[in-house]
C-alpha cells in the first residue's frame, strides 16, 4: 500500500459527459501529479501541483482540469469525453518539488468511456 | 517526442538467471532516473533510482547503471525470479522540473521456473 489513494477504482461513462477523479495523497506530501496510462502505454504526465498550487503542466488537453484542495487533496476533472479518453488515470504524490525523491502511485482509476 | 525510451516492450528470461532492462534519454538537462515496477490492476511502485552523479547503484537483487556520455541507463536484476515478473518503467526528472518524472512506454518482464 503506497499510502495515496485514489477514488473511483473503476468507472463508465458515456461520450460527452464530465467526470471527477479524486486523490487523497500520502500523509505528509504537497505535491500530487496526474498521470494518463493508455492502451499499455508509458504514463504521460498530465500536471502537478504543490500545496495548492499548479506547478507544472504536461500534455493536458482544455476538457481537463484539475485542482489541489487546502486537505492536500487533488480532483481531475475530465469533461466532453471521448472514446479516446478512456484510459488509467493514476495520482501520484511526493513530499516536495525538489531533492531526490520518488513519487509514490495509487492504484489508478480506471475511466471507460462508451 | 520520446524524451524517455524503452525499445524492448518484453523480455523473457529463465529464473535465476540475469535480466538486463535498457533505457535509453535524449534530454540531457535530466539529473535523476528511477525504475518503476508495475503489477497488473496496480499503480507503479518505486524500484531503485540514480543521481546523475554517480554511474552504479545496487539495492540487494537489482543494481542501475548509468552511462551519461550515451544518455543511457539499465537495470540489471540478480537473480531473476518469478515474482519480478512485471512491467518496468524508466523515468527521469528534468532538473528545475519540479520533480515531473517522464516516463518511458515500459517493458514487460517475464521469468520462467
Amino acid at each position: 500500500d503506497s499510502g495515496v489513494t485514489q477514488t473511483p477504482k473503476h468507472l463508465i461513462t458515456a461520450t460527452g459527459q464530465r467526470v471527477t477523479l479524486r486523490c487523497s495523497p500520502r500523509s505528509g506530501d504537497l505535491s500530487v501529479y496526474w498521470y494518463q496510462q493508455s492502451l499499455d502505454q508509458g504514463l504521460q504526465f498530465l500536471i502537478q501541483y504543490y500545496n495548492g498550487e499548479e506547478r507544472a503542466k504536461g500534455n493536458i488537453l482544455e476538457r481537463f482540469s484539475a485542482q489541489q484542495f487546502p486537505d492536500l487533496h487533488s480532483e481531475l476533472n475530465l469533461s466532453s469525453l471521448e472514446l479516446g479518453d478512456s484510459a488509467l488515470y493514476f495520482c501520484a504524490s511526493s513530499v516536495g518539488t525538489d531533492g531526490n525523491t520518488e513519487a509514490f502511485f495509487g492504484q489508478g482509476t480506471r475511466l471507460t468511456v462508451v | 517526442d520520446q524524451q524517455v525510451k524503452q525499445n524492448s516492450p518484453s523480455l523473457s528470461v529463465q529464473e535465476g538467471r540475469i535480466s538486463i532492462l535498457n533505457c535509453d534519454y535524449t534530454n540531457s538537462m535530466f539529473d535523476y532516473f528511477l525504475w518503476y515496477k508495475k503489477y497488473p490492476a496496480e499503480g507503479p511502485t518505486f524500484l531503485i533510482s540514480i543521481s546523475s552523479i554517480k554511474d552504479k547503484n545496487e539495492d540487494g537483487r537489482f543494481t542501475v547503471f548509468l552511462n551519461k556520455s550515451a544518455k543511457h541507463l539499465s537495470l540489471h536484476i540478480v537473480p531473476s525470479q518469478p515474482g519480478d515478473s512485471a512491467v518496468y518503467f524508466c523515468a527521469a526528472r528534468n532538473s528545475g522540473g519540479y520533480n515531473k518524472l517522464i516516463f518511458g512506454a515500459g517493458t514487460r518482464l517475464a521469468v520462467h521456473p
